[in-house]
């Protein structure tokens, strides 16, 4: 069966300070990866995606994610964040079928970002 | 330009009632999903559709839930006998191409069913 697991329900980080959350996923077929973060009251917003090619993607905000293969991660990172930065992160993972086509996504249970000043 | 949207944001129903929730996808998109996100959970993938049909409705939790998207842009999701448990945050998202392609999401409409 397919999984995402993001292993830290939350994460506290001092403002400045660098960020690495982590995203692994077990997928029978070819993944295609995205980060998505969704503020209180508001709609889940796309922050990368991962297709294929440059298994380093870079996204909105100043974030950063790497894809390997090998680890069946896609970990998300930042040199250094913000206080507008907490929130809830999560990743999600389809699959590309070999013959064409691909399905709904599934996602994490997300990492909730803390900020500290 | 808009965004995905749905209606109601919030809907407070009685148990065994049924409900329909609506989304208006973002103009042109031929890629539909509907979500569900549970409190404290990632969404949970329903049904997705690429035009008129349904390509993949696997995620459906059960036959009391139905969705339908008649000519291929407004999508409607149903309920039928609604549980206490159906009680969630449904999302809605659009993409421009067939899946895989980014998609889109909407605010949600919050569903209570009391």
């Amino acid at each position: 069966a397919q999984s995402v697991t993001q292993p830290d329900i939350h994460i506290t980080v001092s403002e400045g300070a660098s960020l690495e959350l982590r995203c692994n996923y077990s997928y029978g077929a070819t993944p295609y990866l995205f980060w998505y973060v969704q503020s209180p009251g508001q709609g889940l917003q796309l922050l990368l995606k991962y297709f294929s090619g440059d298994t380093l993607v870079q996204g909105i905000k100043g974030f950063e994610a790497e894809f390997k293969r090998s680890q069946s991660s896609f970990n998300l990172r930042k040199p250094s964040v913000h206080w507008s930065d907490a929130a809830e992160y999560f990743c999600a993972v389809g699959a590309m079928y070999s013959g064409g086509g691909a399905d709904g996504l599934t996602f994490g249970k997300g990492t909730h970002l803390i900020i500290q000043p | 330009g808009a965004g995905v949207s749905q209606t109601p944001s919030n809907k407070v129903t009685e148990k065994g009632k049924y409900v329909e929730l609506r989304c208006d996808p973002i103009s042109g998109h031929t890629a539909l999903y509907w979500y569900r996100q549970s409190l404290g959970q990632g969404p949970e993938f329903l049904i997705y559709f690429q035009g008129t049909g349904a390509a993949d409705d696997s995620g459906l939790p059960n036959d009391r839930f139905f969705a339908v998207r008649p000519e291929g842009s407004v999508s409607t999701l149903k309920i039928q006998r609604t549980e206490r448990g159906d009680s969630a945050v449904y999302l809605c998202a659009s993409s421009l191409l067939p899946s895989p392609d980014t998609q889109y999401f909407g605010p949600g409409t919050r569903l209570t069913v009391l």
